[in-house]
Protein backbone atom coordinates (compact mmCIF):
# COMPACT_ATOMS: atom_id res chain seq x y z
CA UNK A 1 0.00 0.00 0.00
CA UNK A 2 1.54 3.45 -1.29
CA UNK A 3 2.33 5.58 1.80
CA UNK A 4 3.34 9.47 2.16
CA UNK A 5 4.70 9.65 5.91
CA UNK A 6 6.21 13.16 7.39
CA UNK A 7 8.37 14.25 10.27
CA UNK A 8 8.26 15.30 12.50
CA UNK A 9 5.06 16.12 12.86
CA UNK A 10 5.72 19.87 14.78
CA UNK A 11 8.29 21.86 14.82
CA UNK A 12 9.01 24.94 16.93
CA UNK A 13 12.03 26.94 15.69
CA UNK A 14 13.65 30.44 16.42
CA UNK A 15 13.65 32.56 14.05
CA UNK A 16 17.21 32.02 12.24
CA UNK A 17 17.43 28.95 13.38
CA UNK A 18 17.54 26.57 10.22
CA UNK A 19 16.04 22.88 9.87
CA UNK A 20 14.62 20.24 7.61
CA UNK A 21 11.14 18.81 7.16
CA UNK A 22 11.31 15.46 5.82
CA UNK A 23 8.99 12.91 3.51
CA UNK A 24 9.02 9.23 3.00
CA UNK A 25 7.20 7.93 0.08
CA UNK A 26 6.33 4.34 -0.78
CA UNK A 27 4.42 4.76 -4.01
CA UNK A 28 4.62 2.41 -7.04
CA UNK A 29 5.08 4.70 -9.49
CA UNK A 30 5.92 8.19 -8.67
CA UNK A 31 5.02 11.12 -11.15
CA UNK A 32 5.99 13.84 -8.82
CA UNK A 33 6.51 14.75 -5.12
CA UNK A 34 4.80 18.28 -4.39
CA UNK A 35 5.28 20.13 -1.16
CA UNK A 36 3.06 22.86 -0.20
CA UNK A 37 2.14 25.14 2.68
CA UNK A 38 -1.24 25.55 4.72
CA UNK A 39 -2.07 28.24 6.90
CA UNK A 40 -5.34 27.63 9.35
CA UNK A 41 -7.93 27.69 7.73
CA UNK A 42 -6.84 28.11 3.59
CA UNK A 43 -6.02 25.85 1.31
CA UNK A 44 -2.70 24.66 0.24
CA UNK A 45 -0.15 27.13 -1.62
CA UNK A 46 2.13 25.04 -4.58
CA UNK A 47 5.78 25.46 -3.53
CA UNK A 48 7.55 22.98 -5.24
CA UNK A 49 7.41 19.79 -7.64
CA UNK A 50 9.60 16.99 -7.63
CA UNK A 51 10.36 14.55 -10.52
CA UNK A 52 13.22 12.58 -10.08
CA UNK A 53 15.84 11.69 -7.86
CA UNK A 54 18.62 14.15 -7.35
CA UNK A 55 16.71 16.48 -7.96
CA UNK A 56 16.70 19.78 -6.03
CA UNK A 57 14.07 23.18 -5.79
CA UNK A 58 14.70 26.81 -4.30
CA UNK A 59 12.40 29.49 -2.86
CA UNK A 60 13.38 32.02 -0.80
CA UNK A 61 14.95 30.30 2.31
CA UNK A 62 12.92 27.13 0.84
CA UNK A 63 15.00 24.40 -0.41
CA UNK A 64 13.00 21.03 -1.45
CA UNK A 65 15.17 17.77 -2.46
CA UNK A 66 14.16 14.44 -3.21
CA UNK A 67 16.04 11.01 -3.52
CA UNK A 68 14.60 7.59 -4.10
CA UNK A 69 12.95 7.13 -0.96
CA UNK A 70 12.12 10.50 0.84
CA UNK A 71 12.13 14.27 0.04
CA UNK A 72 13.32 17.20 2.30
CA UNK A 73 12.10 20.45 2.89
CA UNK A 74 14.89 22.57 4.29
CA UNK A 75 13.69 25.90 5.76
CA UNK A 76 17.05 28.34 6.09
CA UNK A 77 17.14 30.82 8.72
CA UNK A 78 13.23 30.96 9.10
CA UNK A 79 11.42 33.82 10.05
CA UNK A 80 7.71 33.52 12.06
CA UNK A 81 5.97 34.28 8.66
CA UNK A 82 7.28 31.28 7.45
CA UNK A 83 4.74 29.37 10.37
CA UNK A 84 2.46 27.14 8.90
CA UNK A 85 1.65 23.26 8.53
CA UNK A 86 4.18 22.12 5.43
CA UNK A 87 1.83 19.44 3.11
CA UNK A 88 3.86 16.44 1.50
CA UNK A 89 1.94 14.73 -1.35
CA UNK A 90 2.14 12.35 -4.20
CA UNK A 91 1.02 11.79 -7.86
CA UNK A 92 1.58 8.36 -9.37
CA UNK A 93 2.03 7.79 -12.60
CA UNK A 94 -1.54 5.66 -13.17
CA UNK A 95 -3.64 8.23 -11.93
CA UNK A 96 -5.08 11.44 -13.30
CA UNK A 97 -3.38 14.64 -13.27
CA UNK A 98 -3.58 16.17 -10.42
CA UNK A 99 -4.88 13.30 -7.88
CA UNK A 100 -2.87 13.64 -4.71
CA UNK A 101 -1.59 11.62 -1.81
CA UNK A 102 -0.81 13.85 1.40
CA UNK A 103 1.34 13.41 3.84
CA UNK A 104 -0.03 14.63 7.86
CA UNK A 105 1.84 17.60 7.54
CA UNK A 106 4.28 19.30 9.60
CA UNK A 107 3.17 21.66 11.97
CA UNK A 108 5.99 24.82 12.02
CA UNK A 109 6.37 27.67 14.42
CA UNK A 110 8.74 29.96 14.29
CA UNK A 111 8.82 32.34 17.17
CA UNK A 112 11.00 35.63 17.20
CA UNK B 1 0.11 30.88 -10.21
CA UNK B 2 -3.01 29.65 -11.29
CA UNK B 3 -6.37 31.05 -9.48
CA UNK B 4 -8.85 28.85 -7.99
CA UNK B 5 -11.89 29.94 -6.45
CA UNK B 6 -14.23 28.29 -3.85
CA UNK B 7 -17.49 29.49 -2.50
CA UNK B 8 -18.62 29.98 -0.01
CA UNK B 9 -15.65 30.43 2.81
CA UNK B 10 -18.17 28.93 5.20
CA UNK B 11 -21.54 27.70 5.69
CA UNK B 12 -23.63 26.87 9.10
CA UNK B 13 -26.47 24.40 8.08
CA UNK B 14 -28.64 22.61 9.78
CA UNK B 15 -29.27 19.01 9.77
CA UNK B 16 -31.08 17.40 7.09
CA UNK B 17 -30.48 19.94 4.47
CA UNK B 18 -28.05 19.96 1.27
CA UNK B 19 -25.36 22.25 1.08
CA UNK B 20 -24.08 23.45 -2.24
CA UNK B 21 -20.04 23.92 -2.80
CA UNK B 22 -18.62 25.70 -5.87
CA UNK B 23 -15.22 25.30 -7.30
CA UNK B 24 -13.95 27.72 -10.19
CA UNK B 25 -10.88 27.93 -11.99
CA UNK B 26 -10.59 31.77 -12.78
CA UNK B 27 -7.90 31.82 -15.44
CA UNK B 28 -7.74 28.30 -16.92
CA UNK B 29 -9.87 25.44 -18.06
CA UNK B 30 -9.68 22.23 -15.88
CA UNK B 31 -11.29 19.29 -17.65
CA UNK B 32 -10.56 17.39 -14.20
CA UNK B 33 -10.75 18.91 -11.01
CA UNK B 34 -10.42 16.81 -7.45
CA UNK B 35 -12.50 17.13 -4.08
CA UNK B 36 -10.72 17.08 -0.61
CA UNK B 37 -12.21 16.78 3.09
CA UNK B 38 -9.90 17.49 5.96
CA UNK B 39 -10.74 16.88 9.37
CA UNK B 40 -8.96 19.07 11.72
CA UNK B 41 -5.26 18.56 12.84
CA UNK B 42 -5.64 15.63 9.91
CA UNK B 43 -4.49 16.25 6.71
CA UNK B 44 -6.30 15.93 3.06
CA UNK B 45 -8.14 13.05 2.19
CA UNK B 46 -9.05 12.59 -1.84
CA UNK B 47 -13.05 12.17 -1.62
CA UNK B 48 -13.37 12.43 -5.35
CA UNK B 49 -12.27 13.54 -8.92
CA UNK B 50 -14.37 15.41 -11.20
CA UNK B 51 -14.38 15.36 -14.61
CA UNK B 52 -15.95 17.46 -16.87
CA UNK B 53 -18.93 16.18 -18.55
CA UNK B 54 -18.84 12.87 -17.50
CA UNK B 55 -19.71 11.08 -13.63
CA UNK B 56 -17.31 11.95 -11.11
CA UNK B 57 -15.09 8.85 -9.54
CA UNK B 58 -15.45 8.37 -5.76
CA UNK B 59 -12.66 7.36 -3.38
CA UNK B 60 -13.39 3.87 -1.72
CA UNK B 61 -15.75 4.67 1.38
CA UNK B 62 -17.33 7.98 0.18
CA UNK B 63 -21.34 7.90 -0.83
CA UNK B 64 -21.79 9.04 -3.91
CA UNK B 65 -25.43 9.77 -3.41
CA UNK B 66 -24.48 12.06 -0.13
CA UNK B 67 -21.80 13.96 -2.33
CA UNK B 68 -22.56 15.01 -5.35
CA UNK B 69 -20.85 16.29 -7.99
CA UNK B 70 -21.54 18.18 -11.18
CA UNK B 71 -18.82 18.99 -13.63
CA UNK B 72 -20.88 20.94 -15.99
CA UNK B 73 -18.29 23.38 -17.51
CA UNK B 74 -14.38 23.06 -17.94
CA UNK B 75 -14.09 25.67 -15.08
CA UNK B 76 -16.91 25.19 -12.85
CA UNK B 77 -17.86 22.32 -10.44
CA UNK B 78 -20.10 21.75 -7.54
CA UNK B 79 -19.67 19.41 -4.36
CA UNK B 80 -23.34 19.12 -2.98
CA UNK B 81 -23.66 17.65 0.47
CA UNK B 82 -26.96 15.98 0.41
CA UNK B 83 -29.17 15.69 3.66
CA UNK B 84 -26.52 16.59 5.91
CA UNK B 85 -25.54 15.45 9.37
CA UNK B 86 -23.64 17.19 12.09
CA UNK B 87 -20.78 13.92 11.19
CA UNK B 88 -20.39 15.87 7.48
CA UNK B 89 -18.54 18.78 9.48
CA UNK B 90 -15.32 19.66 7.84
CA UNK B 91 -13.45 21.57 5.72
CA UNK B 92 -13.99 20.87 2.22
CA UNK B 93 -10.97 21.92 -0.55
CA UNK B 94 -11.40 21.49 -4.44
CA UNK B 95 -8.28 21.63 -6.90
CA UNK B 96 -7.98 22.16 -10.22
CA UNK B 97 -5.37 21.66 -13.18
CA UNK B 98 -4.68 24.00 -15.84
CA UNK B 99 -5.16 21.47 -19.08
CA UNK B 100 -2.30 22.51 -20.57
CA UNK B 101 -0.02 20.85 -17.70
CA UNK B 102 1.53 22.40 -14.82
CA UNK B 103 0.66 21.97 -10.83
CA UNK B 104 -2.83 21.31 -9.14
CA UNK B 105 -4.25 24.30 -7.12
CA UNK B 106 -6.23 24.57 -4.76
CA UNK B 107 -9.22 27.01 -3.49
CA UNK B 108 -9.45 28.30 -0.14
CA UNK B 109 -11.85 25.61 1.03
CA UNK B 110 -15.02 25.93 2.24
CA UNK B 111 -16.19 25.57 6.55
CA UNK B 112 -18.81 23.57 6.90
CA UNK B 113 -20.88 23.36 10.25
CA UNK B 114 -23.94 20.88 10.60
CA UNK B 115 -25.97 21.72 13.63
Amino acid sequence: EDQVTQSPEALRLQEGESSSLNCSYTVSGLRGLFWYRQDPGKGPEFLFTLYSAGEEKEKERLKATLTKKESFLHITAPKPEDSATYLCAVSRTTDSWGKLQFGAGTQVVVTP
Amino acid sequence: GAVVSQHPSWVICKSGTSVKIECRSLDFQATTMFWYRQFPKQSLMLMATSNEGSKATYEQGVEKDKFLINHASLTLSTLTVTSAHPEDSSFYICSARDDRGGEAFFGQGTRLTVV
